[in-house]
């Protein structure tokens, strides 16, 4: 079945610097990508969608890429912040596009 | 204000006995869905629904069941809950399914049962 991966590690990193965070995905490539942002105690607030024919898109601060061949998606903030410190989640759709998947997330935490 | 909002926030319960945690959506979504978040499993789907009347099996449906009765409204009924139901709950909607679609997800129910 497919699956979503994302590093599991927490990733430290200082104030004004890029966070990249890595979502790799198995079997087929998914037509869409999300991404998502979840602070404690909260449920996840979307943040980008990237389709498969898009090698990448922005919001502000954010980029995304999609990279089919290496079955992978990155994300990155850039001029980091401490306020940007949550766990960041993608997911793909399934079955039709009626079911969505999820990665596990990668806790980012930016320090001053 | 849109929003999903979840009922109850919090809820501690005992084995068997029959709860029901509501959603309910403002925005005139048609897809809804209820996902668990576990430590180290992340968020995984439980039911979906694409419209009134229509609902479907996610990736965990044992255990759960749902109704759609009204666009608005999709609760969750763990009729007879066990402790391995343990977790936190999270309903979601967005206009149309989810392949292209940002989904909005309430803040979440903590269930747990003992």
């Amino acid at each position: 079945s497919q699956k979503i991966e994302q590093n599991s590690e927490a990733l430290n990193i200082q104030e004004g610097k890029t966070a990249t965070l890595t979502c790799n995905y198995t079997n087929y490539s998914p037509a869409y990508l999300q991404w998502y942002r979840q602070d404690p105690g909260r449920g996840p607030v979307f943040l980008l969608l990237i389709r498969e024919n898009e090698k990448e898109k922005r919001k502000e601060r954010l980029k995304v890429t999609f990279d089919t061949t290496l079955k992978q998606s990155l994300f990155h903030i850039t001029a980091s912040q401490p306020a940007d410190s949550a766990t960041y989640l993608c997911a793909r759709a399934a079955g039709g596009g009626n079911k969505l998947t999820f990665g596990t997330g990668t806790q980012l935490k930016v320090e001053l | 204000e849109a929003q999903v909002t979840q009922n109850p926030r919090y809820l501690i319960t005992v084995t068997g006995k029959k709860l029901t945690v509501t959603c309910s959506q403002n925005m005139n979504h048609e897809y809804m869905s209820w996902y668990r978040q576990d430590p180290g499993l992340g968020l995984r789907q439980i039911y979906y629904s694409m419209n009134v009347e229509v609902t479907d099996k996610g990736d965990v449906p044992e255990g759960y069941k749902v109704s759609r009765k009204e666009k608005r409204n999709f609760p969750l009924i763990l009729e007879s809950p066990s402790p391995n139901q343990t977790s936190l709950y999270f309903c979601a909607s967005s206009l149309l399914g989810v392949s292209n679609q940002p989904q909005h997800f309430g803040d979440g129910t903590r269930l747990s049962i003992l």
